[in-house]
């Protein structure tokens, strides 16, 4: 099976920079998504890693680290309509996705 | 449509009835995902259809839990004697073919009373 890992809260400033960590354990790894999920919303795609490094898209970047089984999203200059929670899903050679708990991120003024 | 749609977008049901939960999908995605997710945790995943095919069921929680997609386009959950604990927000997503992003729909809220 899959075990993965995010902290469960974390709080930030706005314009401020901020790292989510995930950590994941699993068989057939085949890439890590990083989902941005708004209250009462669905999840939207933000990232996706499959190679190890940093992946930049503007004021988001993820990075990925196979051997260490860790990944991390970066949000720069944050915005108050960045507060969200924030799942770390691992891709497997079998096609599905398997998510973590999230992160909830609250941004303050 | 422009994206996956879900319906009904809430359903209140009697514990004991049979439901079913609508997924349509972005037209043309091969690959179609249904998870569950409730308060505080992230999507759990049931089942993945490739095409008509379920690819993967190893998800779905009993033999309470069916899904099926006959013309590889449009997805049926159906859960039976359904239970208090079945209450969750159902989550449906499609993609183009496996190992890329998956558009989510806006879930179906399922409450057993």
């Amino acid at each position: 099976g899959q075990n993965i890992d995010q902290p469960t809260e974390m709080t930030a400033t706005e314009g401020a920079i901020v790292q989510i960590n995930c950590t994941y354990q699993t068989s057939g790894f085949n890439g890590l998504f990083w989902y941005q999920q708004h209250a009462g919303e669905a999840p939207t795609f933000l990232s996706y890693n499959v190679l190890d490094g940093l992946e930049e898209k503007g004021r988001f970047s993820s990075f990925l680290s196979r051997s260490k089984g860790y990944s991390y999203l970066l949000l720069k200059e944050l915005q108050m309509k960045d507060s969200a929670s924030y799942l770390c899903a691992v891709l497997t050679n079998a096609g599905k996705s398997t998510f973590g708990d999230g992160t909830t991120l609250t941004v303050k003024p | 449509g422009a994206g996956v749609s879900q319906t009904p977008s809430n359903k209140v049901t009697e514990k004991g009835k049979y439901v079913e939960l609508r997924c349509d999908p972005i037209s043309g995605h091969t690959a179609l995902y249904w998870y569950r997710q409730s308060l505080g945790q992230g999507p759990e995943f049931l089942i993945y259809f490739q095409g008509t095919g379920a690819a993967d069921d190893s998800g779905l929680p009993n033999d309470r839990f069916f899904a099926v997609r006959p013309e590889g386009s449009v997805s049926t959950l159906k859960i039976q004697r359904t239970e208090r604990g079945d209450s969750a927000v159902y989550l449906c997503a499609s993609s183009p073919r496996s190992n890329t992003e998956a558009f989510f729909g806006q879930g179906t809220r399922l409450t057993v009373v």
